[in-house]
């Protein structure tokens, strides 16, 4: 069975742009949540969805969206690119939220 | 506001030996904590959790214990392979899933 895919795997954007990032969880799970991770730190905790619905939102400045489509699926928004919003961008799916979560294996952004 | 962190930023262990992970928080009304290992390019791999009715819970080759008198969490990982080689977290888990993380603690396992 395929595990929470991520794409791209890789990015690279200037300074002002806006980026979409995706997920796709495990099949059947029902909620996805994402993760900021900068270089040397912890995962941060940016959203939650479940059901398509938004469960939770972390510390993070408006310029971070997310929805949750019919399929379960996911993505991230991020506008208005900032120099430290370069990180890797975690997704996480568990069947119903406060189950185990799965991590994929995240998108590098870099911001230049 | 409340934080999960870690003692050790670097832990280097050799082949065989055991390893020992530390992890303090500071919300006492957590309930749920997991820790991870995150492989280099990875993300994090869920490894155990405890509750915190519980205060020590096994695994294959891993232990957790809890100390909720003095907010302690620790990690122990038996005859340390050098698979073993990764950043360990440990988290927090809410009751409807968010996960707060620690800053990781680099396990390097040599020879």
């Amino acid at each position: 069975d395929a595990g929470v895919t991520q794409s791209p795997t890789h990015l690279i954007k200037t300074r002002g742009q806006h980026v979409t990032l995706r997920c796709s969880p495990i099949s059947g799970h029902k909620s996805v949540s994402w993760y900021q991770q900068v270089l040397g730190q912890g995962p941060q905790f940016i959203f939650q969805y479940y059901e398509k619905e938004e469960r939770g939102r972390g510390n993070f400045p408006d310029r971070f969206s997310a929805r949750q489509f019919p399929n379960y699926s996911s993505e991230l928004n991020v506008n208005a690119l900032l120099l430290g919003d370069s990180a890797l961008y975690l997704c996480a799916s568990s069947s119903q939220g406060a189950d185990e979560a799965f991590f994929g294996q995240g998108t590098r952004l870099t911001v230049v | 506001g409340e934080s999960v962190g870690l003692h050790l930023p670097t832990l280097s262990v050799q082949e065989g030996d055991n390893s020992i992970i530390n992890c303090a928080y500071s919300n006492s009304a957590s309930d749920y904590f997991i820790w991870y290992k995150q492989e280099s390019g990875k993300g994090p791999q869920f490894i155990i959790d405890i509750r915190s009715n519980m205060d020590k819970r096994q695994g294959q080759r891993v232990t957790v214990l809890l100390n909720k008198t003095v907010k302690h969490l620790s990690l122990q990982i038996a005859a340390t392979q050098p698979g073993d080689s990764a950043v360990y977290f440990c988290a927090e888990k809410n009751s409807w899933g968010k996960l707060q993380f620690g800053a990781g603690t680099q396990v390097v396992v040599t020879p």
